[in-house]
Parts: structure tokens; sequence; C-alpha cells
């Protein structure tokens, strides 16, 4: 079985400052893993993922994510958070020999304050 | 591209009543998958497809719940009969798959906001 753990409910942050997401997985095989994005009344939208290479993955909108295979993490980090980036956040993983299987995280609201 | 596209956008019918909701792929993506969201459960893939062949629905919550892919291009979830705790955002995904193993990202509709009363 696979499971995903976002363990905070909520980020709060003060824009300018650094943003990280928490995530981390429970899979018994070669993960897949992936962040989505959730606006109010949206769906969800790509932001980065990490298939296999290099453990540092770059996204969309200065998003980055780092793959720690012995810690079993995939945070979702941003140098320096904006406003606009308060949503609602979704970490993903499914397997390489069952694609399409997904387990999402509980998801973790970001409030960034000006 | 228009993205994926969901219809309708909102749904309130009364228990007991039939719910069909639809969804189209994004053109070419063989991959497309049914998602349930709510507050207390977040997000549950309910089934997904395949070249329009159901992979895997151990997701689907009860035999009230059924979903078909009759061409690449359209796929329906119905529910019959439909009861309160099936209220939910229920989103539509898909994806392509890529070469040599490469899995690439779903692409998610806006959602039907489905209430039953």
């Amino acid at each position: 079985a696979q499971s995903v753990a976002q363990p905070e409910d909520q980020v709060n942050v003060a824009e300018g400052n650094p943003l990280t997401v928490k995530c981390t997985y429970s899979v018994s095989g070669n993960p897949y893993l992936f962040w989505y994005v959730q606006y109010p009344n949206r769906g969800l939208q790509f932001l980065l993922k990490y298939i296999t290479g290099d453990n540092l993955v770059k996204g969309s909108y200065g998003f980055e994510a780092e793959f720690n295979k012995s810690q079993t993490s995939f945070h979702l980090k941003k140098p320096s958070a904006l406003v606009s980036d308060s949503a609602l956040y979704f970490c993903a993983v499914t397997l390489t020999d069952s694609w399409g299987k997904f387990q999402f995280g509980a998801g973790t609201q970001v409030v960034v304050t000006p | 591209d228009a993205g994926v596209i969901q219809s309708p956008r909102h749904e309130v019918t009364e228990m007991g009543q039939e719910v069909t909701l639809r969804c189209k792929p994004i053109s070419g993506h063989d991959y497309l998958f049914w998602y349930r969201q709510t507050m207390m459960r977040g997000l549950e893939l309910l089934i997904y497809f395949n070249n329009n062949v159901p992979i895997d629905d151990s997701g689907m919550p009860e035999d009230r719940f059924s979903a078909k892919m009759p061409n690449a291009s359209f796929s329906t979830l119905k529910i019959q009969p439909s009861e309160p705790r099936d209220s939910a955002v229920y989103f539509c995904a898909s994806s392509l798959e890529g070469l040599a193993g490469w899995y690439n990202e779903q692409f998610f509709g806006p959602g039907t906001r489905l209430t039953v009363l």
C-alpha cells in the first residue's frame, strides 16, 4: 500500500520569507512524486514532479522540491513567498509499476501575509 | 487547447435521483481519472482509464457509482441512486503517457460541485 502524509494543515509565512510545505511518503517500490496547487473553486494545477534523476526538481512559479529517499520526503520550497502563493497544496505519489493509482495527501493550506 | 472540460459545473439534486457527470479530456491524452474531493476525506481517486479501458476502480465507493468511457473524448460518472453523503466536488483529469517509461502530469478539469438534498 502507498500513502502520503502532509503533516501541516496550514503554513503561515510573511511575504518575502522562505516557504516550505512538507510531504512524506510510504511506498513499496519506486515512487513518482508530484506537487499540485489548488486555488479556490478551481481544479488542481501541476507544479513539479520527481520521476528519476536529479533529486532537486525545479517547477513552475519559482517552486522547487527535493527528493530524499532515505527520509522518504519530498518537501516543496520557494525561496521568497508571494501573497499570490496563498492556496491549497497537494503532494501525490504513484508507483513506477502501477502508474495511475495516485494517492494524494490531505493538503496544506498556505497563507502568505503582506 | 481548452483543457479538460467538465459538465455541469454545479448540480443540485434530491436524494434518490440519478446523477450523471461528464468529462471531455484533452485531445490525445490516453489516461483519464475521476476524483472526489470532500473536506472529510480529501481528494480520492475513484477510477482511472487507459485507452478507454478501466484499469482500477477500487476507489469507487459503492455499486451506486459507475463510470464509462465509450471513446477517447468522453467519459461519464453516474450515481444512481444519489444520497446526501455523495455531495462533493468531482474532478476529472487526463494525462499522456510518455515514451520509455516517462510519465506526465495530470491536467485537472474545473470540477463539478454536486449537492444531494
